[in-house]
């Protein structure tokens, strides 16, 4: 089955405290792309990555870093979390930016 | 830089009507793409349709059609025979040909009365 799957799909953790999100596609696509989601603002993009090796900063990436050593995965890590990062997380992955974004399931963040 | 704005945060529709979800954006560019996703109360985001800047046509998909008016700047999605499983959360989005960036709206929550 074509997906896009996140781990963990529920996080609550402390300031400070170094986390990963990682996610994961099995539709080999090269595009893939990390954003959250608040009330009253939509979703955000904060980073993106057009290939293996190649990521971009969205429109709100700090306090967020990525990588992409495999075409398949493309975790999302906060090296030290605030309690402003509490939101809804998701990551996509495309054929490319042009074509229709396959989201994962989200991941609830809550950092106090 | 880009823009997306939905102006509409909530709209009731009565079951079986049309209901029409308005997306206007800004950009500079002549070459973008723009987006419509679904996200019921469940959480999943699901994608709807897609227009290319340059698509002569309106795209349609099913009950689901764009109505483009690339002068205007707007990206309007037309819901035709409304059913109590399009209640859920509608968001439009843009992306540039160049780059990867992609930018959504604020959303726009829709009830689907019985």
């Amino acid at each position: 089955e074509a997906q896009v799957t996140q781990n963990p799909r529920y996080l609550i953790t402390v300031t400070g405290k170094k986390l990963t999100v990682t996610c994961s596609q099995n539709m080999n696509h090269e595009y893939m792309s990390w954003y959250r989601q608040d009330p009253g603002l939509g979703l955000r993009q904060i980073y993106y990555s057009m290939n293996v090796e190649v990521t971009d900063k969205g429109d709100v990436p700090e306090g967020y870093k990525v990588s992409r050593k495999e075409k398949r995965n493309f975790p999302l890590i906060l090296e030290s979390p605030s309690p402003n990062q509490t939101s809804l997380y998701f990551c996509a992955s495309g054929r490319g930016p042009l074509h229709e974004q396959y989201f994962g399931p989200g991941t609830r963040l809550t950092v106090t | 830089a880009q823009k997306i704005t939905q102006t509409q945060p909530g709209m009731f529709v009565q079951e079986k009507e049309a209901v029409t979800l308005d997306c206007t954006y800004d950009t500079s560019d002549q070459s973008y793409g723009l987006f419509w996703y679904k996200q019921p109360s469940s959480g999943e985001m699901i994608f709807l349709i897609y227009q290319g800047s340059y698509d002569e046509q309106n795209a349609t998909e099913g009950r689901y059609s764009l109505n483009f008016q690339k002068a205007r700047k707007s990206a309007n999605l037309v819901i035709s025979a409304s059913q109590l499983g399009d209640s859920a959360m509608y968001f439009c989005a843009m992306t540039l040909n160049q780059g990867g960036k992609l930018i959504f709206g604020q959303g726009t929550e829709l009830s689907v009365k019985p």
